[in-house]
């Protein structure tokens, strides 16, 4: 089962940031906080992980909070091509085996308008 | 090049029939993993593969079989195919601990008739 909780669905003007939020307020302290995104029938894609620290790419920044218990995904100036659904998953990164494998829930549907 | 690939993009069959899908990924990943994706859009890991240990999630049939003829190829084979197989199955690839994140393939959208 997924261990995180994030809004069913969420829109944002285009150009303007999306903040995503997710709780894990179960997570353990050798896991990590990954965000991957499936744009409409395309496979998953990888967006960012972390695991205390804030964390930032050329796709987006990761905040995650200092008792680590919840985390906000922001795309800094969102386009129409953002339009997807945003999955939070915790997992026990460097670790092989189920424990490491990656769990999806049922993410946040992210609709970016003109 | 595309980093994961699978094939067919569709496939349509009949109840009954036993099917393959294939997928090679280029990334010198050493591990694999099947997903399967129903019509409420949820993600389920089906199977883990690398070349010491093969994971199977205890909630699949044992019709779906995961076969490697070597580290770059995982392709799945599922006998007596019944009406709710139909899904979109994505291949998917990593390093063995999945530092640096799955990169999936495009998928494979099966229909069962």
């Amino acid at each position: 089962d997924a261990k995180t909780t994030q809004p069913t669905s969420m829109d944002c003007a285009e150009g303007r940031a999306a903040n995503l939020p997710c709780n894990h307020s179960t997570i353990s302290g050798n896991e990590y906080v990954y965000w991957y995104r499936q744009i409409h029938s395309q496979g998953p894609q990888y967006i960012i992980h972390g695991l205390k620290n804030n964390e930032t790419n050329e796709m987006a920044s990761l905040i995650i909070t200092e008792d680590r218990k919840s985390s906000t995904l922001i795309l800094p100036h969102a386009t129409l091509r953002d339009t997807a659904v945003y999955y939070c998953i915790v997992r026990v990164a460097n670790y092989g085996g189920s424990q490491g494998n990656l769990i999806f829930g049922k993410g946040t549907k992210l609709s970016v308008k003109p | 090049d595309t980093a994961v690939s699978q094939t067919p993009k569709y496939l349509v069959t009949q109840m009954g029939n036993d099917k393959s899908i294939k997928c090679e990924q280029n990334l010198g990943h050493d591990t694999m993993y099947w997903y399967k994706q129903d019509s409420k859009k949820f993600l389920k890991i089906m199977f883990s593969y690398n070349n010491k240990e093969l994971i199977i999630n205890e909630t699949v049939p044992n019709r779906f079989s995961p076969k490697s003829p070597d580290k770059a190829h995982l392709n799945l084979h599922i006998n007596s195919l019944e009406l709710g197989d139909s899904a979109v199955y994505f291949c998917a690839s990593s390093r063995p601990t999945g530092a640096g994140g799955y990169t999936f393939g495009s998928g494979t959208r099966l229909t069962v008739v």
